[in-house]
């Protein structure tokens, strides 16, 4: 039973769309993540978010955007898909306070766009 | 700049004992993470080590030298179901995760 949700889970899309990919999580976690991850590589963070109305840039988040109205929702807008942005797109969550700071992952939403 | 190195792919046999190293050099140090992720799933997290020494955890144990920038990661009585990648993160001293590749385990029967 999963805690965190992400839909969708597949997208096939036409470069120049505009796509939102949306994530959920039910644990009232403070702190929310989207990372990219292509097969053997490492994940790479696109955004992240302290709480509401808090946004913040990792490494790959030239072309996408993010907004955090709700503590358990967080979805991540790209205003005009590329080829190069087919990949997988993992939302995570944690706890703010806390030492470990453990994540807990989606499902993963994988896109290609032709 | 900031690196985290893992085999790219080990193989090992069910029943055995296998170990998954991890070296890194970050900028700080805030502690060591080891995550599963079964092909098409989410990671999940398996362990965290902050201080020197092995953690263990059933058939999972984690080990920590931070002097050395070294981690191990060993899994004992392996089951076909261990077949998974397994990334290592390093948390750095402004408390964002750098990750590993991950390392591509197959359990042959």
């Amino acid at each position: 039973e999963a805690d965190i949700y992400q839909t969708p889970r597949y997208l096939v899309i036409g470069t120049g769309k505009k796509i939102t990919l949306e994530c959920s999580q039910t644990m009232g976690h403070d702190k929310m993540y989207w990372y990219q991850q292509d097969p053997g590589m490492e994940l790479h963070l696109i955004h992240y978010s302290y709480g509401v109305n808090s946004t913040e840039k990792g490494d790959l988040s030239s072309e996408s955007t993010v907004s955090r109205i709700r503590t358990e929702h967080f979805p991540l807008t790209l205003e005009s898909a590329r080829p190069s942005h087919t990949s997988q797109y993992l939302c995570a969550s944690s706890v703010l306070a806390g030492e470990t700071n453990v994540l807990t992952f989606g499902a993963g939403s994988r896109l290609t766009v032709l | 700049g900031q690196n985290i190195d893992q085999p790219t792919e080990m193989t090992a046999t069910e029943g055995a004992i296998v170990q998954i190293n991890c070296t890194y050099q970050t900028s700080g140090f805030n502690g060591l993470f080891w995550y599963q992720q079964h092909a098409g799933e989410a990671p999940t997290f398996l362990s965290y080590n902050v201080l020197d020494g092995l953690e263990e955890k059933g058939r999972f144990s984690s080990f920590l030298s931070r002097s050395k920038g070294y981690s191990y990661l060993l899994l004992k009585e392996l089951q076909m179901k261990d077949s998974a990648s397994y990334l290592c993160a390093v948390m750095d001293s402004n408390y964002q995760l750098i990750w590993g590749a991950g390392t591509k385990l197959i359990i042959k029967p």
